[in-house]
């Protein structure tokens, strides 16, 4: 079983909508979550890092994190064409140093 | 300010040819990540390196090595490539002690033919 579980798509949605990107995982010990976007032939861009549990938002992206359910979630309001990219969570266990990504979820935002 | 830079941006080499692939940091980054993303299996994670030194490895063979240099630039050397090594192969760099804060350069592909 992988650590970081992320359905990959794709995910179309028209434009406006609100979109809900989701990643599971299976070790308590992850304390970090971020959400990086990747444009197609470009390297991943971070958008979202939080700490442990909550909420934070940023503009039209806010990060959830349910420590609990082993659940994080990226929602994207009053989505636009240009949100269209591939979607990857990461996380990182306390006293660790590398980033464990899901495989990413493809979006694409219809006008 | 620049961000990460990697060249070249695309290579093509042949089953036992080796390849080195260049980073450079984002200025005031000392720490330099490398990670391969090969179709369909998401970023794996090959090395870390801070302050001149390799600080850990992902579950990658020997051939995956590579260095770091007093610029922070970084290299990354892969000997006897295989057909499975033709991925994109990504940068990031963070600030020191900050690795949930790693930024991504435009990365190098490879495909092995």
């Amino acid at each position: 079983q992988k650590e970081v579980e992320q359905d990959p798509g794709p995910l179309s949605v028209p434009e406006g909508a609100i979109v809900s990107l989701n990643c599971t995982y299976s070790n308590s010990a992850f304390q970090y979550f971020m959400w990086y976007r990747q444009y197609s032939r470009k390297g991943p861009e971070l958008l979202m890092y939080t700490y442990s549990s909550g909420n934070k938002e940023d503009g039209r992206f806010t990060a959830q994190v349910d420590k609990s359910s082993k659940y994080i979630s990226l929602f994207i309001r009053d989505s636009q064409p240009s949100d269209s990219a591939t979607y990857l969570c990461a996380m990182r266990k306390t006293g660790a140093n590398n980033l464990f990504f899901g495989t990413g979820t493809r979006l694409t935002v219809i006008p | 300010e620049a961000g990460v830079t990697q060249s070249p941006t695309h290579l093509i080499k042949t089953r036992g040819q080796q390849v080195t692939l260049r980073c450079s940091p984002i200025s005031g980054h000392t720490s330099v990540y490398w990670y391969q993303q090969a179709l369909g299996l998401g970023l794996q994670f090959l090395l870390w390196y801070d302050e001149g030194e390799e600080r850990n490895r992902g579950n990658f063979p020997p051939r995956f090595s590579g260095r770091q240099f007093p610029n922070y630039s970084s290299e990354l050397n892969v000997n006897a490539l295989e057909l499975e090594d033709s991925a994109l192969y990504l940068c990031a760099s963070s600030a020191s002690g900050h690795q949930e804060t790693q930024y991504f350069g435009p990365g190098t592909r490879l495909l092995v033919l």
